[in-house]
């Protein structure tokens, strides 16, 4: 089974709105982090919000929140205000315990319309 | 504070050739991680290094790829005879210690991009 699933190849979303982009994710461990990251067109991955599995209130990181619900299994990253600038690809990401790796969704592509 | 720096940043190669992929972790990282990224696809894990120690290699091909982080120097990824299947965006990233379900995230460098004509 998929750790981490991005249903939503690619998203559009007129400046200046909001967008959800989604994130589901699977693990047996209590203890897990979840990430998200942009990586724009010039490639590099741009750490955008963390939220841990025992953390009881959505983290929020400027215009980025997290709206997490444990018991669904979900992460959706919240952009409000879209930006031209946000236009770029989105991976979700989660760590379990104290484990070495991430395992990365497939990312969604956002695309932000003037 | 230098953040993740990789080199180079593009590599062409043909088929059969050596690739070296060069990863300087952030100041103050001692834990090294290795990703490729094949086209249109997440980041896939593949090695995890502290100094002069693999500690997790469990998503490396079994042949041609190995991965070093010397006492000196940057961590090394090595790829011998390349195929046209190794072309993908290999990333970098470095952490301080993780702690279980802690927040400290992996600061990835801007990857290297290997094309194998």
């Amino acid at each position: 089974a998929q750790k981490i699933t991005q249903t939503q190849p690619g998203m559009f979303v007129q400046e200046k709105e909001a967008v959800t982009l989604d994130c589901t994710y699977d693990t047996s461990d209590p203890s897990y982090g979840l990430f998200w990251y942009k990586q724009p067109s010039s490639g590099e991955m741009i750490f955008l919000i963390y939220q841990g599995s025992y953390d009881q209130q959505n983290a929020t990181e400027g215009r980025y929140s997290l709206n997490f619900q444990k018991a669904r299994k979900s992460a959706n990253l919240v952009i409000s205000a879209s930006q031209l600038g946000d236009s770029a690809m989105y991976f979700c990401a989660m760590r379990e315990g104290s484990g070495n790796q991430f395992y990365f969704g497939t990312g969604t592509s956002l695309t932000v319309i003037p | 504070n230098a953040g993740v720096m990789q080199n180079p940043r593009h590599l062409v190669r043909r088929r059969g050739q050596e690739a070296r992929l060069r990863c300087s972790p952030m100041k103050g990282h001692s834990h090294v991680y290795w990703y490729r990224q094949l086209p249109e696809e997440g980041l896939k894990f593949m090695v995890y290094l502290q100094k002069e120690n693999i500690i997790d290699e469990s998503g490396m091909p079994k042949e041609r790829f190995s991965a070093e982080f010397p006492k000196e120097g940057p961590s090394i990824l090595r790829i011998q005879q390349v195929v046209r299947g190794d072309s993908a965006a290999y990333f970098c990233a470095s952490s301080p210690i993780l702690l279980a379900g802690g927040p400290d995230t992996q600061y990835f460098g801007p990857g290297t991009r290997l094309t194998v004509l």
